[in-house]
Protein backbone atom coordinates (compact mmCIF):
# COMPACT_ATOMS: atom_id res chain seq x y z
CA UNK A 1 0.00 0.00 0.00
CA UNK A 2 1.29 3.06 -0.86
CA UNK A 3 1.60 5.78 2.30
CA UNK A 4 4.29 8.26 0.64
CA UNK A 5 3.04 10.59 -1.20
CA UNK A 6 5.83 12.85 -3.16
CA UNK A 7 5.43 16.39 -4.39
CA UNK A 8 6.08 17.29 -7.00
CA UNK A 9 5.78 14.67 -9.64
CA UNK A 10 8.38 16.40 -11.75
CA UNK A 11 10.81 18.56 -11.36
CA UNK A 12 12.67 20.53 -13.73
CA UNK A 13 15.48 22.61 -12.94
CA UNK A 14 18.83 24.72 -14.36
CA UNK A 15 22.44 23.22 -13.19
CA UNK A 16 23.20 25.14 -10.12
CA UNK A 17 20.36 25.70 -9.08
CA UNK A 18 18.46 24.33 -5.75
CA UNK A 19 15.83 21.15 -5.87
CA UNK A 20 13.31 20.52 -3.00
CA UNK A 21 11.43 17.70 -3.07
CA UNK A 22 8.42 16.67 -0.23
CA UNK A 23 6.94 14.24 1.07
CA UNK A 24 3.77 13.30 2.79
CA UNK A 25 2.72 10.14 4.84
CA UNK A 26 -0.41 9.06 6.66
CA UNK A 27 0.83 6.90 9.86
CA UNK A 28 2.86 7.07 12.79
CA UNK A 29 6.50 6.38 11.64
CA UNK A 30 9.72 5.20 13.16
CA UNK A 31 11.80 6.60 10.15
CA UNK A 32 11.71 8.27 7.02
CA UNK A 33 13.99 7.51 4.36
CA UNK A 34 15.46 9.39 0.61
CA UNK A 35 16.21 7.07 -2.34
CA UNK A 36 17.28 7.63 -5.79
CA UNK A 37 16.95 5.95 -9.09
CA UNK A 38 18.77 6.53 -12.17
CA UNK A 39 17.25 6.02 -15.38
CA UNK A 40 15.94 2.29 -15.21
CA UNK A 41 18.09 0.94 -12.37
CA UNK A 42 18.53 0.04 -8.56
CA UNK A 43 17.45 2.37 -6.01
CA UNK A 44 20.25 3.74 -3.68
CA UNK A 45 19.76 5.01 -0.12
CA UNK A 46 20.55 8.71 0.66
CA UNK A 47 19.49 9.45 4.08
CA UNK A 48 17.45 8.06 6.52
CA UNK A 49 16.11 10.16 9.07
CA UNK A 50 14.22 9.13 12.60
CA UNK A 51 10.76 9.94 13.70
CA UNK A 52 13.14 11.87 16.70
CA UNK A 53 15.02 14.49 14.78
CA UNK A 54 14.10 17.09 12.72
CA UNK A 55 16.56 17.78 10.50
CA UNK A 56 19.65 15.59 8.99
CA UNK A 57 22.55 16.67 6.64
CA UNK A 58 24.26 14.27 4.12
CA UNK A 59 27.12 16.26 1.96
CA UNK A 60 24.99 18.30 -0.70
CA UNK A 61 21.39 16.82 0.88
CA UNK A 62 19.42 18.18 3.81
CA UNK A 63 16.53 16.57 4.85
CA UNK A 64 13.69 18.16 7.35
CA UNK A 65 11.03 16.11 9.03
CA UNK A 66 7.55 17.33 10.75
CA UNK A 67 5.92 14.84 12.51
CA UNK A 68 2.88 16.66 13.16
CA UNK A 69 2.69 17.80 9.68
CA UNK A 70 3.35 14.08 8.62
CA UNK A 71 5.60 15.51 6.17
CA UNK A 72 9.10 15.51 4.84
CA UNK A 73 11.28 17.69 2.40
CA UNK A 74 14.67 16.71 0.58
CA UNK A 75 16.69 20.07 -0.19
CA UNK A 76 19.55 19.19 -2.84
CA UNK A 77 21.95 22.26 -3.09
CA UNK A 78 23.72 23.17 -6.14
CA UNK A 79 22.39 20.91 -8.08
CA UNK A 80 24.42 18.45 -11.07
CA UNK A 81 23.95 16.79 -13.92
CA UNK A 82 24.58 13.76 -12.35
CA UNK A 83 21.16 14.39 -9.96
CA UNK A 84 19.06 13.94 -12.90
CA UNK A 85 17.27 10.43 -11.04
CA UNK A 86 13.79 9.29 -10.01
CA UNK A 87 14.28 9.86 -6.05
CA UNK A 88 11.79 8.31 -3.62
CA UNK A 89 10.72 8.23 0.26
CA UNK A 90 9.60 4.97 2.26
CA UNK A 91 8.60 5.00 5.79
CA UNK A 92 9.59 2.49 8.36
CA UNK A 93 6.78 2.02 10.99
CA UNK A 94 7.00 -0.25 14.20
CA UNK A 95 4.60 -2.59 13.06
CA UNK A 96 6.10 -3.50 9.86
CA UNK A 97 8.89 -5.17 8.26
CA UNK A 98 8.50 -3.98 4.99
CA UNK A 99 8.92 -0.41 4.43
CA UNK A 100 6.07 2.09 2.40
CA UNK A 101 7.15 4.21 -0.61
CA UNK A 102 5.99 6.71 -2.16
CA UNK A 103 5.65 7.33 -6.06
CA UNK A 104 8.31 9.55 -6.71
CA UNK A 105 9.89 12.49 -7.82
CA UNK A 106 11.45 12.79 -11.20
CA UNK A 107 13.84 15.58 -11.04
CA UNK A 108 15.65 16.65 -14.05
CA UNK A 109 18.97 19.03 -14.21
CA UNK A 110 19.16 20.86 -17.43
CA UNK A 111 22.81 21.84 -18.30
CA UNK B 1 31.03 -3.07 -0.11
CA UNK B 2 27.56 -4.50 0.13
CA UNK B 3 26.55 -6.32 -2.83
CA UNK B 4 23.03 -7.57 -3.93
CA UNK B 5 22.74 -9.44 -7.36
CA UNK B 6 20.03 -10.77 -9.69
CA UNK B 7 20.36 -12.99 -11.99
CA UNK B 8 19.47 -11.04 -15.22
CA UNK B 9 19.02 -7.90 -16.18
CA UNK B 10 17.14 -8.68 -19.18
CA UNK B 11 14.34 -11.44 -19.34
CA UNK B 12 11.85 -12.52 -21.97
CA UNK B 13 9.52 -15.14 -21.83
CA UNK B 14 6.18 -16.33 -23.34
CA UNK B 15 3.09 -16.12 -21.90
CA UNK B 16 2.39 -19.01 -19.68
CA UNK B 17 6.02 -20.28 -18.98
CA UNK B 18 7.08 -20.65 -15.65
CA UNK B 19 9.79 -17.96 -14.77
CA UNK B 20 12.41 -18.32 -11.63
CA UNK B 21 14.05 -14.43 -10.88
CA UNK B 22 16.66 -15.06 -8.58
CA UNK B 23 18.32 -12.53 -5.99
CA UNK B 24 21.57 -12.98 -3.62
CA UNK B 25 22.88 -10.90 -0.81
CA UNK B 26 26.01 -11.19 0.44
CA UNK B 27 25.58 -8.79 3.62
CA UNK B 28 23.86 -11.70 6.04
CA UNK B 29 20.73 -9.88 6.13
CA UNK B 30 17.43 -11.41 7.75
CA UNK B 31 15.54 -9.24 5.46
CA UNK B 32 14.99 -9.96 1.85
CA UNK B 33 12.23 -8.51 -0.43
CA UNK B 34 11.03 -8.69 -3.88
CA UNK B 35 9.17 -5.57 -5.37
CA UNK B 36 7.51 -4.61 -9.33
CA UNK B 37 8.25 -0.98 -10.29
CA UNK B 38 5.31 0.27 -12.93
CA UNK B 39 5.69 3.76 -14.30
CA UNK B 40 3.69 6.17 -11.99
CA UNK B 41 2.92 3.17 -9.56
CA UNK B 42 6.22 3.61 -7.66
CA UNK B 43 7.05 0.41 -6.07
CA UNK B 44 4.80 -2.39 -5.42
CA UNK B 45 5.95 -5.20 -2.60
CA UNK B 46 5.05 -9.06 -4.22
CA UNK B 47 6.27 -11.08 -1.00
CA UNK B 48 9.07 -10.84 1.27
CA UNK B 49 11.03 -12.72 4.10
CA UNK B 50 12.54 -12.04 7.57
CA UNK B 51 14.24 -15.32 7.81
CA UNK B 52 14.88 -18.62 6.20
CA UNK B 53 11.98 -20.79 5.16
CA UNK B 54 9.92 -17.52 6.13
CA UNK B 55 7.80 -15.61 3.44
CA UNK B 56 5.14 -13.03 4.08
CA UNK B 57 2.71 -12.11 1.14
CA UNK B 58 2.88 -8.03 0.17
CA UNK B 59 0.58 -5.79 -1.55
CA UNK B 60 0.46 -7.67 -5.04
CA UNK B 61 1.28 -11.68 -4.55
CA UNK B 62 -1.66 -13.29 -6.61
CA UNK B 63 0.49 -15.24 -9.85
CA UNK B 64 3.65 -15.26 -7.66
CA UNK B 65 5.46 -17.14 -5.10
CA UNK B 66 8.92 -17.08 -3.75
CA UNK B 67 11.78 -19.64 -2.12
CA UNK B 68 13.93 -18.74 0.34
CA UNK B 69 15.91 -22.12 1.09
CA UNK B 70 19.10 -19.87 2.63
CA UNK B 71 19.58 -16.80 4.52
CA UNK B 72 21.21 -15.51 1.29
CA UNK B 73 19.08 -16.24 -1.45
CA UNK B 74 15.16 -15.04 -2.38
CA UNK B 75 13.77 -16.23 -5.56
CA UNK B 76 10.53 -15.15 -7.21
CA UNK B 77 8.66 -17.40 -9.26
CA UNK B 78 6.11 -16.55 -11.71
CA UNK B 79 4.31 -19.88 -11.93
CA UNK B 80 2.43 -19.09 -15.45
CA UNK B 81 3.59 -15.75 -16.67
CA UNK B 82 1.50 -13.33 -18.51
CA UNK B 83 1.57 -10.33 -20.32
CA UNK B 84 -0.05 -8.32 -17.22
CA UNK B 85 3.06 -9.29 -15.16
CA UNK B 86 5.79 -7.59 -17.76
CA UNK B 87 7.40 -5.03 -15.61
CA UNK B 88 10.42 -4.36 -13.86
CA UNK B 89 11.24 -6.57 -10.57
CA UNK B 90 13.60 -5.29 -7.60
CA UNK B 91 15.07 -7.21 -5.09
CA UNK B 92 16.20 -5.97 -2.03
CA UNK B 93 17.61 -6.84 1.75
CA UNK B 94 17.79 -5.23 4.99
CA UNK B 95 19.39 -6.06 8.70
CA UNK B 96 16.44 -5.42 10.89
CA UNK B 97 13.03 -4.38 10.65
CA UNK B 98 12.13 -1.31 8.95
CA UNK B 99 16.12 -0.27 7.66
CA UNK B 100 17.78 0.82 5.04
CA UNK B 101 17.60 -1.57 2.00
CA UNK B 102 20.05 -2.56 -0.47
CA UNK B 103 18.84 -2.82 -4.08
CA UNK B 104 19.74 -4.65 -6.87
CA UNK B 105 19.97 -3.57 -10.05
CA UNK B 106 16.51 -4.67 -11.40
CA UNK B 107 15.67 -7.15 -13.90
CA UNK B 108 13.42 -5.83 -16.72
CA UNK B 109 11.11 -9.02 -17.79
CA UNK B 110 8.89 -9.08 -21.20
CA UNK B 111 6.58 -11.38 -21.22
CA UNK B 112 5.21 -12.01 -24.83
Amino acid sequence: SQQGEEDPQALSIQEGENATMNCSYKTSINNLQWYRQNSGRGLVHLILIRSNEREKHSGRLRVTLDTSKKSSSLLITASRAADTASYFCATGSYSNYQLIWGAGTKLIIKP
Amino acid sequence: DVKVTQSSRYLVKRTGEKVFLECVQDMDHENMFWYRQDPGLGLRLIYFSYDVKMKEKGDIPEGYSVSREKKERFSLILESASTNQTSMYLCASSLGNYNEQFFGPGTRLTVL
